[in-house]
């Protein structure tokens, strides 16, 4: 089955640090990969994805992801940290053809000032 | 541009009642999800739906009952709510499969069941 792993449920960071938030799936086909993010007390928002082709993924508000099948990561990072990152950070997965992402279990991000 | 809305946003019920939360988009969009997010879990699909008049289950579906009989509503039902059911749970909508598609998502909407 499809399954997403996100080690560490809680990630501090200074403003202007850099921001990294791990994803690990399990998947015997090559995925679909996809960061979503939360900001408090609303629905998800897409920040990016990965299909296909390029394995280095841009998204908003200056986040990206790498896709590395042979570490089967998908880790998120962004240069420098701002205040409005703070915000849960959700990696989801899903198996072509499928029609529903799964989860993981979401990384809450604090920016200390 | 209202996207997607849930209503109502906050509820609180008794064991052993029923409520019926409603989904509704603008987009014209074909797939809705209904998921439930609990603390440290993230969130879990309970039922979605690949267009008008069908359903599917979903990892947690068990308690629940979902109908879409128009293409812009997607309702989940609790027919006898637990306090087990007590989560926020969000609405979403995508043109296209999730492989292909973005997910849109509500604000949620908060249930206490006591």
């Amino acid at each position: 089955a499809q399954s997403v792993t996100q080690l560490g449920s809680h990630v501090s960071v200074s403003e202007g640090a850099l921001v990294l938030l791990r994803c690990n799936y399990s998947s015997s086909v090559p995925p679909y990969l996809f960061w979503y993010v939360q900001y408090p007390n609303q629905g998800l928002q897409l920040l990016l994805k990965y299909t296909t082709g390029a394995t280095l993924v841009k998204g908003i508000n200056g986040f990206e992801a790498e896709f590395k099948k042979s570490e089967t990561s998908f880790h998120l990072t962004k240069p420098s940290a701002h205040m409005s990152d703070a915000a849960e950070y959700f990696c989801a997965v899903v198996k072509t053809g499928r029609r529903a992402l799964t989860f993981g279990s979401g990384t809450r991000l604090q920016v200390q000032p | 541009n209202a996207g997607v809305t849930q209503t109502p946003k906050f509820r609180v019920l008794k064991t052993g009642q029923s409520m019926t939360l409603l989904c509704a988009q603008d987009m014209n969009h074909e797939y809705m999800y209904w998921y439930r997010q609990d603390p440290g879990m993230g969130l879990r699909l309970i039922h979605y739906s690949v267009g008008e008049g069908t359903t599917a289950k979903g990892e947690v579906p068990d308690g629940y009952n979902v109908s879409r009989l128009k293409k812009q509503n997607f309702l989940l039902g609790l027919e006898s709510a637990a306090p087990s059911q007590t989560s926020v749970y969000f609405c979403a909508s995508s043109s296209s499969g999730a492989d292909t598609g973005e997910l849109f998502f509500g604000e949620g909407s908060r249930l206490t069941v006591l």
